[in-house]
């Protein structure tokens, strides 16, 4: 069965400054992978997704996020971030076609002026 | 992108009473939508998925007679919790996936229910 692990729940950094939120899966299959920002009281909103090609993902607001199978690794980054960043980011990984979503815990991302 | 939504945004209701959560897609079909869970400071915990036409899949220890799930059409599916108790309150979301938007799910506002 996957697994994801986000392995921060809180990330403080400066305004401006780059930032990296960390997620690993574990899979014995060929996996889909996702980031879901999560805005206080809010739904989520897909930030990226990997299906297949290129390892490097672009998303929305300037974030990016690259696939390294051998890692098994799906870490999201972002240059320079800004005050409204300031959210719960979520990783998630579905095994294939038609299969259900499985979230990692979460990490805060806290964006300081 | 694709747009679901979820009504109502808010529910307060007394101990033993039913409330129903609906879960819209707003411009195209989802055949499988999915209900989850979220308590305070924690992950989405899947509970279901529901399938158009058919019976809804519920994750193991999800009570299916307590949380009654209906996907009557192609654009609507909707969680009832009968008899709520406190310990139900929870921040409900669904999400349902766009055939057309490669495997990806699309989720709704959620619902904050309070039971009292």
């Amino acid at each position: 069965a996957q697994s994801v692990t986000q392995l921060d729940s809180q990330v403080p950094v400066f305004e401006e400054a780059p930032v990296e939120l960390r997620c690993n899966y574990s899979s014995s299959v060929s996996v889909y992978l996702f980031w879901y920002v999560q805005y206080p009281n809010q739904g989520l909103q897909l930030l990226l997704k990997y299906l297949s090609g290129s390892t490097l993902v672009k998303g929305i607001n300037g974030f990016e996020a690259e696939f390294n199978k051998s890692q098994t690794s799906f870490h999201l980054r972002k240059p320079s971030v800004h005050i409204s960043d300031t959210a719960e980011y979520f990783c998630a990984v579905s095994e294939g076609m038609g299969n259900k979503l499985v979230f990692g815990a979460g990490t805060i991302l806290r964006v300081k002026s | 992108g694709a747009v679901v939504s979820q009504h109502p945004s808010w529910v307060i209701c007394k101990s033993g009473t039913s409330v129903k959560i609906e879960c819209r897609s707003l411009d195209f079909q989802a055949t499988t939508m999915f209900w989850y869970r979220q308590f305070p400071k924690q992950s989405l915990m899947l509970m279901a998925t529901s399938n158009e036409g058919s019976k809804a899949t519920y994750e193991q220890g999800v009570e299916k007679d307590k949380f009654l799930i209906n996907h009557a059409s192609l654009t609507l599916s909707t969680l009832t919790v009968t008899s709520a108790h406190p310990e139900d309150s929870s921040f409900y979301i669904c999400s349902a996936r766009d055939p057309g938007g490669g495997e990806t799910q699309y989720f709704g506002p959620g619902t904050r229910l309070l039971v009292l």
